[in-house]
């Protein structure tokens, strides 16, 4: 079963604060990736990670920034939030590139206002 | 440029009959699919794959099938259960890729009781 943490839940925050989303996964995975999802539309990439020290963008431009230093930690970074990061931020692992399944966190709703 | 859609937002069936979900592809270079469902304020699960050497899947009440000359793949739930009632993501990729999944828009299924 997996395994793969996210906090918090829930953030309302206001513009101009630097935020910080964890994602913590105990499957030993080395892919790790974020996604981003606003109502009835794609999931799309933001940053993806082979393993530690490793980190990508994705096919959206997104202003936040990841770092891997371990491999059961991916946070993802806002330096000063704005009301256009307003989504909902999903963090996954895979144990495999290209088709293995993602395994998703329940998810960080955000709100900035 | 979508390269993964799901035409029909919505669906709604009665308890009992068919689901049938579907989802277009244009990048002929996809070879492996899979079909995520998603609750609200969690994170997607994943339910059922399938890779482009075979043209059908079934996993108890799930079956998917691809049809590689149209692009088209579909899911089928039988019989459809109220506990089925979600949003679906279809999506896909090309193994190897470096970045992992496509993901289209997702179609609500409802389930009447």
């Amino acid at each position: 079963e997996a395994d793969i943490y996210q906090t918090p839940r829930y953030l309302v925050i206001g513009t101009g604060k630097k935020i910080t989303l964890e994602c913590s996964q105990t499957m030993g995975h080395d892919k790790m990736y974020w996604y981003q999802q606003d109502p009835g539309m794609e999931l799309h990439l933001i940053h993806y990670s082979y393993g530690v020290n490793s980190t990508e963008k994705g096919d959206l431009s997104s202003e936040s920034t990841v770092s891997r230093i371990r491999t059961e930690h991916f946070p993802l970074t806002l330096e000063s939030a704005r009301p256009s990061h307003t989504s909902q931020y999903l963090c996954a692992s895979s144990e495999y590139q290209g088709g293995s399944p993602l395994h998703f966190g329940n998810g960080t709703r955000l709100t900035v206002t | 440029d979508q390269q993964v859609k799901q035409n029909s937002p919505s669906l709604s069936v009665q308890e009992g009959r068919i689901s049938i979900l579907n989802c277009d592809y244009t990048n002929s270079m996809f070879d492996y699919f899979l079909w995520y469902k998603k609750y609200p304020a969690e994170g997607p699960t994943f339910l059922i794959s399938i890779s482009s050497i075979k043209d059908k899947n079934e996993d108890g009440r799930f079956t998917v099938f691809l049809n590689k000359s149209a692009k088209h793949l579909s899911l089928h739930i039988v019989p459809s259960q109220p506990g089925d009632s979600a949003v679906y993501f279809c999506a896909a990729s090309v193994s190897g890729s470096a970045r992992q999944l496509t993901f289209g828009s997702g179609t609500q299924l409802t389930v009447l009781p």
